[in-house]
Order: structure tokens, then C-alpha cells, then sequence
């Protein structure tokens, strides 16, 4: 069963960073790509960014509006995916959703919330 | 990058009826990585198509997808009030992802 188990979401201060993961199961996440999708309270989805699998080298993509800020990056050993996120603002605050995508069919996971305020 | 436009805002619509929702792409969409989600408050989105027309696993037959470069739409062939929600489609093919901004469905 595929299964995506995001973490370390948290309250933090505007300026701090913080590193949220997802962990993959049931199958291999360096096969797919893994994108980490965002929320804001009330708001719409919004895409934050991408890494393609192994064939693709593992290219990144980011969100023009996080670009510089954000760092998606992989762990194949715990296959596991990580954002890293700096220089945190009041409106980052949301649930972040990690996803994959296998044969054209999307998963995502339950979530975690990062809450940015002073 | 692409921008995904949903419409109408807000639809609605009686249990039985027709519900057409609409996503239309900025650029034509290639490589037909098109899926549409329904979001209920406080629940993560659920998939309900992937790759334009596949229903996702468990969907009743109801909902289907259609389109083909910049014009998608999900229907919903007879409206039932656990249909209300909001609805996304979602672009994830090899160019950077999108969203549409939603529609919202209420049930009389």
C-alpha cells in the first residue's frame, strides 16, 4: 500500500527555518516524481515544488515565489523526500502535503502544519 | 509556467442535477497530467481523476473527466448532497505544477 507520512511541522518564528519530511512506503520514491504541496488556513492549494525521479537526475523544481527560500531534496537510503525551508514569513503558514506521483496516479499525504508567528 | 483558470467560482445546484465545472489551461497541456480533486473542509484533497478521464480508485461512475489542451471539465452526472465541496484541478506533468483556484459546489 502506498503510504506518505509527512513531519516536523511546527510553530516557529518569522526568520526561522525549519525542515519538514515525507516518508515513502510501499514503493520506491527514486522511481517517481515527489512534489510538496501547501495550504494556507482558508486558501486554496498551492503548488510549492518538485523533484523528478532518478532517470531525470532528480531535477528540482520550485514555486517562482519561493525560489530562493525553498530546498526539496531527497534521501533515496530512507526513501524519504525533505523541504527545506528558510527565512520564514507570517504567510507561509500551512499545511504542508508531500505527493507522488506513480503512473500517472497522484497520492498525497495527511499533512503538517507549520505556523509562522512572532 | 502554466495557469490553470476553474469556473464558475461557485455553482449551484440541486441533488439530481448536472454539475459542469471547467479548467482552462494558459498553454496547451501535453502530456495529459490533468487530475481533479474534491476537498471537504478539514480533509485532505481526494483524488477523484488522474491523467484527464481516469476515475481514481473507488469513485463512482458519476464523475468522469474529458478534455484536451487547454480545456478540461469535470462532470458530475447526478448531483448528491456528500457532493458538496470544493473542487480543484491540479496540473503534474513534467512542467512545474499547478492549480486552479477551486470551485465550490453547494447543494440546495
Amino acid at each position: 500500500e502506498v503510504q506518505l507520512v509527512e513531519s516536523g511541522g511546527g510553530l516557529v518564528q518569522p526568520g526561522e527555518s525549519l525542515r519538514l519530511s515525507c516518508a515513502a512506503s510501499g514503493f520506491t520514491s527514486s522511481d517517481h516524481f515527489m512534489d510538496w504541496v501547501r495550504q494556507a488556513p482558508g486558501k486554496g492549494l498551492e503548488w510549492v515544488g518538485r523533484t523528478k525521479h532518478k532517470p531525470s537526475n532528480y531535477v528540482t523544481q520550485y514555486a517562482a515565489s519561493l525560489r530562493g527560500r525553498f530546498t526539496i531534496s531527497r534521501d533515496n537510503s530512507k526513501n524519504s523526500m525533505y523541504l527545506q525551508m528558510s527565512s520564514l514569513k507570517v504567510e507561509d503558514t500551512a499545511l504542508y502535503y508531500c505527493a507522488a506521483f506513480l503512473e500517472g496516479v497522484p497520492y498525497w499525504g495527511q499533512g503538517t502544519l507549520v505556523t509562522v508567528s512572532s | 509556467e502554466i495557469v490553470l483558470t476553474q469556473s464558475p467560482g461557485t455553482l449551484s445546484l440541486s441533488p439530481g442535477e448536472r454539475a459542469t465545472l471547467s479548467c482552462r489551461a494558459s498553454q496547451s497541456v501535453s502530456d495529459g497530467y490533468l487530475a481533479w480533486y474534491q476537498q471537504k473542509p478539514g480533509q485532505t484533497p481526494r483524488n477523484l481523476i488522474h491523467d484527464v478521464s481516469s476515475r481514481a480508485s473507488g469513485i463512482p461512475d458519476r464523475f468522469s473527466g474529458t478534455g484536451s489542451g487547454t480545456d478540461f471539465t469535470l462532470t458530475i452526472s447526478r448531483l448528491e448532497p456528500e457532493d458538496s465541496a470544493v473542487y480543484y484541478c491540479h496540473l503534474y506533468g513534467d512542467s512545474p505544477g499547478t492549480f486552479g483556484q477551486g470551485t465550490k459546489v453547494e447543494i440546495k
